[in-house]
């Protein structure tokens, strides 16, 4: 089993819409977790970290469930610039806590 | 503020050959880490580094060689190079364990 797993998509979304990507984790210990975004041929770039209480940036919601291993990451008012994939990364406590485990990412195309 | 640089952008190895990729961060952060980006399979750590002289494997290390000399520097060495090491390769920093990390623009290397 993958220790973090999304859905690829890709989401193709209007201009102005509210989008939602999930993501599941399988280790129960897992410390931190963020969002990175990543444009095509360029370096993923840190996005948000996600707190057990949610937390809100701008247009940007990032929710974590620890019960269900769940965290998700809320899009409202998509702009064109918005046009990404979005990583969903964890990083585990313990043996593994050196190491930050990445999604395959969600591709989104928000669209004119 | 340069943050993450990485060097070279694009390299074209033959098989056998050797080549080390550079990596330096002027954020005076420990945590040093080399990532691959395969299609499909997120990024996976090679090798990390908590700090000066101290290095560890990640997932993926047969074939790699690192060192931490220094706390701005992490070098990451193909010692001979195969086709199975044609990937995108990313070095990344983090001030601690529990926080993001920042990637330096990426490595694109082809091995023929």
């Amino acid at each position: 089993r993958k220790e973090v797993e999304q859905d690829p998509g890709p989401f193709n979304v209007p201009e102005g819409a509210t989008v939602a990507f999930n993501c599941t984790y399988s280790n129960s210990a897992s410390q931190s977790f963020f969002w990175y975004r990543q444009d095509c041929r360029k370096e993923p770039k840190l996005l948000m970290s996600v707190y057990s209480s949610g937390n809100e940036d701008g247009r940007f919601t990032a929710q974590l469930n620890r019960a269900s291993q769940y965290i998700s990451l809320l899009i409202r008012d998509s702009k064109l610039s918005d046009s990404a994939t979005y990583l969903c990364v964890v990083n585990p406590r313990g043996p593994g806590a050196n190491n930050l485990f990445f999604g395959t990412g969600t591709r989104l195309t928000v669209i004119p | 503020n340069a943050g993450v640089t990485q060097t070279p952008k694009f390299q074209v190895l033959k098989t056998g050959q050797s080549m080390t990729l550079q990596c330096a961060q002027d954020m005076n952060h420990e945590y040093m880490s080399w990532y691959r980006q395969d299609p499909g399979m997120g990024l996976r750590l090679i090798h990390y580094s908590v700090g000066a002289g101290i290095t560890d494997q990640g997932e993926v290390p047969n074939g790699y060689n690192v060192s931490r000399s220094t706390t701005e520097d992490f070098p990451l060495r193909l010692l001979s190079a195969a086709p199975s090491q044609t990937s995108v390769y990313f070095c990344a920093s983090r001030l601690n364990i529990g926080t993001g990390a920042f990637f330096g623009q990426g490595t694109r290397l082809t091995v023929v």
